[in-house]
């Protein structure tokens, strides 16, 4: 069974760019989550996705946004892009959080804004 | 609001060592409890979970229990392995909602 993945790999963008990084769940799996890893700031959560809704967001501001399709899979767009916004961003997923409470990773896409 | 607090690293041992991770957690709820790990370069990995009260996760020869009453769920292995080397989380959610991470630890292992 295939995993959580992600793309691109990695994605160096200037200041003010816009970012647009894509996720797909594991086979069945409906809900969606991002997270940031900055360094020197830990694991914090982005957005939740949930039957193509979005559940829930965390403490970022407006210019990170995404969407989910309805074959389940995601995106996350980030507008004007800040230096500050470097980071490791991961995907996870899980099945509709009635039925499990356990997300399952991607490998992440690393972005470098310069 | 929730959080998860674990002990900091780095956390240095030789192999075949007995390794032990502190966690704690603040919860309004009835969380379930994780630990994750993260090798170099990679995304990270679900290594166990509970999800009751004295609920024992296991995995690998890792081992963790879910202590209500001291609100606590620390990771242990009895021997630990150079490949064991990695960055361990430890993590709550309520009902399926977002993960809340501690700050990590890293855990290197030397033969």
């Amino acid at each position: 069974e295939a995993g959580v993945t992600q793309s691109p790999t990695h994605l160096i963008k200037t200041r003010g760019q816009q970012a647009t990084l894509r996720c797909s769940p594991i086979s069945g799996h409906t809900s969606v989550y991002w997270y940031q890893q900055a360094l020197g700031l830990g694991l914090q959560f982005l957005l939740w996705y949930d039957e193509g809704e979005e559940r829930n967001r965390g403490n970022f501001p407006p210019r990170f946004s995404g969407r989910q399709f309805p074959n389940y899979s995601s995106e996350l767009n980030v507008n004007a892009l800040e230096l500050e916004d470097s980071a490791l961003y991961l995907c996870a997923s899980s099945l509709s959080q009635a039925y499990s409470y356990e997300q399952y990773f991607g490998p992440g896409t690393r972005l470098t804004v310069t | 609001g929730d959080s998860v607090t674990q002990m900091e690293g780095p956390v240095t041992l030789s192999e075949e060592a007995f390794l032990t991770i502190n966690c704690t957690y603040t919860a309004t709820g009835y969380p379930s409890l994780f630990w994750y790990v993260q090798y170099p370069g990679e995304g990270l990995q679900l290594l166990l979970k509970a999800t009751k009260a004295d609920d024992k996760g296991s995995n690998k020869g890792f081992e963790a229990t879910y202590r209500k009453e001291t609100t606590s769920f620390h990771l242990e292995k009895g021997s630990v392995q150079v490949s064991d080397s990695a960055v361990y989380f430890c993590a709550l959610s309520e009902r399926g909602t977002a993960l809340i991470f501690g700050k990590g630890t890293t855990l290197s292992v030397s033969s």
